[in-house]
């Protein structure tokens, strides 16, 4: 059973552009969060996600950022307009069930940097 | 807001040593709490997780952890350190009703010299 697969592993883009991080849940798994680590800093939790809804987007950036789980596929964080205060590591976990004690599993992240 | 303290980014210890990593949160409410560790470029690995069952939590690689209510705190210990310990460690916290969104600390990275 493969763990949680993220990709691509390191991103780069330019200032402006747009960049786009996928996340393939463990199989079985229908309950997708994302986290940003900043340089230095803890994880910080953006995003949850079941499958074709959002359930909690209390961490996403108002702007820029958006997320989706869709029926198929990975999930899907989008950032437009990137600027350098974006470069982070962006985790991805994912559980079978939403629960608070439910342990969730985490992907070994995508690193974006922002030239 | 629920918060996750670790005191210590760095912490240095010598192989064979006891490690103690410290974690306090602030809460209102009981906690889920738990130990991630982190390899260099590696996604999170669960440690251990307290879910109110039993104060004393021991997790995988010799590690274990103890919750006090009447301190706040989650300090994770492990006896004997050794080399493949290296890494970085997090406390991490969930509450009733927010569905596994963890709250992290900032992390302490350990050092095992020989």
């Amino acid at each position: 059973n493969a763990g949680v697969m993220q990709n691509p592993r390191h991103l780069v883009r330019r200032r402006g552009q747009e960049a786009r991080l996928r996340c393939s849940p463990m199989k079985g798994h229908s309950h997708v969060y994302w986290y940003r680590q900043l340089p230095e800093e803890g994880l910080k939790f953006m995003v949850y996600l079941q499958k074709e809804n959002i359930i909690d987007e209390s961490g996403m950036p108002k702007e820029r950022f958006s997320a989706e789980f869709p029926k198929e596929g990975p999930s899907i964080l989008r950032i437009q307009q990137v600027v350098r205060g974006d470069s982070a590591a962006y985790f991805c976990a994912s559980s079978p069930q939403g629960a608070w004690d439910t342990e969730a599993f985490f992907g070994q992240g995508t690193r974006l940097t922002v030239v | 807001a629920q918060s996750v303290t670790q005191l210590g980014s760095h912490v240095s210890v010598s192989e064979g040593a006891l490690v103690l990593l410290r974690c306090n949160y602030s809460s209102s409410v009981p906690p889920y709490l738990f130990w991630y560790v982190q390899y260099p470029n590696q996604g999170l690995q669960l440690l251990l997780k307290y879910t109110s069952a039993a104060t004393l939590v021991k997790g995988i690689n010799g590690f274990e952890a103890e919750f006090k209510k009447s301190e706040t705190s989650f300090h994770l210990t492990k006896p004997s350190a050794h080399m493949s310990d290296a890494a970085e460690y997090f406390c991490a916290v969930s509450y009733t009703g927010t569905a596994s969104k963890l709250t992290f600390g900032t992390g302490t990275r350990l050092q095992v010299t020989l």
